[in-house]
């Protein structure tokens, strides 16, 4: 079975500019959460999806935001692009919403903003 | 404000050398502590989950345990393809659906 799918896998941006991230979830799991992790830190938690409602924001400013398909993919956007941006981001999906589930992440997609 | 806290920050040992990392935990209310390996440029992979005080489990070299302030990822007699980055990361109760707060986490290298 395929896992959690990102594209791209890279990404060059320059400041001002916008972006869009894509992900497909592991068949069968309805839940999509995305997750920002600077070099040498951890992951920090953007937003969690479920049933292509939003079901947990993070600490994060309004240039971020996000959707969730019908085929429960889903798309990070991401408006304004600052340096501080640059980043890899992290798509994990899981069976629920619950936090206690097993989250399965993908590659992510590092972004560069020059 | 609810807090994770991995050390060391870096790691090395020679192959078949045993030691522990290490992950402190300031939550309001644990709802459960995760394991998680990665390694460059890879997202990070499910090693355990941990629910409450006294728990411990095992795969293969690894072995977690939990406390009600932190908890220990063992590692056995490592090998080389045991290098990676070990995360840590915690549920709170109360806190906002589905997110998972991650300690920095540990990088460890084993060499031969």
């Amino acid at each position: 079975d395929a896992g959690v799918t990102q594209s791209p896998t890279h990404l060059i941006k320059t400041r001002g500019q916008h972006v869009t991230l894509r992900c497909s979830p592991i068949s069968g799991h309805k839940s999509v959460s995305w997750y920002q992790q600077v070099l040498g830190q951890g992951p920090q938690f953007i937003f969690q999806y479920y049933e292509k409602e939003e079901r947990g924001r993070g600490n994060f400013p309004d240039r971020f935001s996000a959707r969730q398909f019908p085929n429960y993919s889903s798309e990070l956007n991401v408006n304004a692009l600052l340096l501080g941006d640059s980043a890899l981001y992290l798509c994990a999906s899981s069976l629920s919403p619950d936090p206690n589930e097993k989250l399965f992440f993908g590659s992510g997609t590092q972004l560069s903003v020059l | 404000e609810d807090q994770v806290t991995q050390s060391p920050e870096a790691l090395r040992l020679q192959e078949g050398e045993s030691s522990s990392l290490n992950c402190s935990y300031t939550v309001s209310g644990l709802r459960g502590l995760f394991w998680y390996r990665q390694d460059p440029g890879k997202g990070p992979e499910f090693l355990f989950t941990l629910y409450s005080a006294g728990e411990e489990k095992e795969k293969e070299r690894l072995k977690a345990t939990l406390t009600k302030k932190e908890s220990f990822l063992h590692i056995t007699a490592p090998k080389p393809e045991d290098s990676a980055t070990y995360l840590c990361a915690v549920a709170v109760r109360g806190s906002t659906l589905g997110r998972l707060y991650f300690g920095r986490g540990t990088q460890l290298t084993v060499w031969p």
